[in-house]
């Protein structure tokens, strides 16, 4: 298994373009997530979803859009990118959506917004 | 607000030294908690969890965390670190029920040689 995979790897945006950040798991994992890591503030929840077709909004949606078509597939998009959104950002998922289970982690992507 | 708390940010020890990291949460009802290790250049793993039964948890490479409920804390212990534990480790938590982990803000261990 390839586990949590995330593409690309780093990117450079300037303010105002777009762009969607892929992750996929083959895992047959019911609950993915995507956070944003910054300095000092450890890893914050932007969007997650419980299973094919459902997603809700964590704690700093703003400026970011997902959508779940597939059980694989948690893609992240950034429709109008901004310097407050360069950050790493990390897709996760986990078997179901209860609170106890482990989460696995995707290697991050590196993003800047000039 | 309902947070998780690491205070230490930045600790700097020796090899062969002993490591205790804090990690308080502010939640009320139960509670499942991790700890998670970041190496340079990786993604976060899973050190241990807790959600039931001894609260003294073992974990991989000799990594062990008390849970202790009285003072809301799953505070990060290991006896004698090395080089090869230099790492950000964050603390997380979630409230039973609920899908959110809630992570702290991290502590970056650097071990010297």
């Amino acid at each position: 298994n390839a586990g949590v995979t995330q593409t690309p790897k780093f990117q450079v945006l300037k303010t105002g373009q777009s762009m969607t950040l892929q992750c996929a798991q083959d895992m047959n994992h019911e609950y993915m997530s995507w956070y944003r890591q910054d300095p000092g503030m450890g890893l914050r929840l932007i969007h997650y979803s419980v299973g094919a077709g459902i997603t809700d909004q964590g704690e700093v949606p703003n400026g970011y859009n997902v959508s779940r078509s597939t059980t694989e597939d948690f893609p992240l998009r950034l429709l109008s990118a901004a310097p407050s959104q360069t950050s790493v950002y990390f897709c996760a998922s986990r078997p179901n959506p209860d609170s106890h289970n482990e989460q696995f982690f995707g290697p991050g992507t590196r993003l800047t917004v000039l | 607000a309902q947070s998780v708390s690491q205070h230490n940010h930045h600790v700097i020890l020796s090899e062969a030294a002993s490591l205790e990291l804090g990690c308080n949460y502010s939640y009320g009802g139960t509670v499942n908690l991790f700890w998670y290790v970041q190496y340079p250049g990786q993604h976060l793993q899973l050190l241990l969890k807790y959600f039931s039964g001894d609260p003294l948890v073992k974990g991989i490479k000799g990594f062990e965390a008390e849970f202790i409920k009285s003072k809301f804390s799953f505070n990060l212990r290991k006896p004698s670190v090395q080089w090869s534990d230099t790492a950000e480790y964050f603390c997380a938590v979630t409230r039973s029920g609920t899908y959110k982990y809630i992570f702290g803000t991290g502590t970056r261990l650097k071990v010297l040689a």
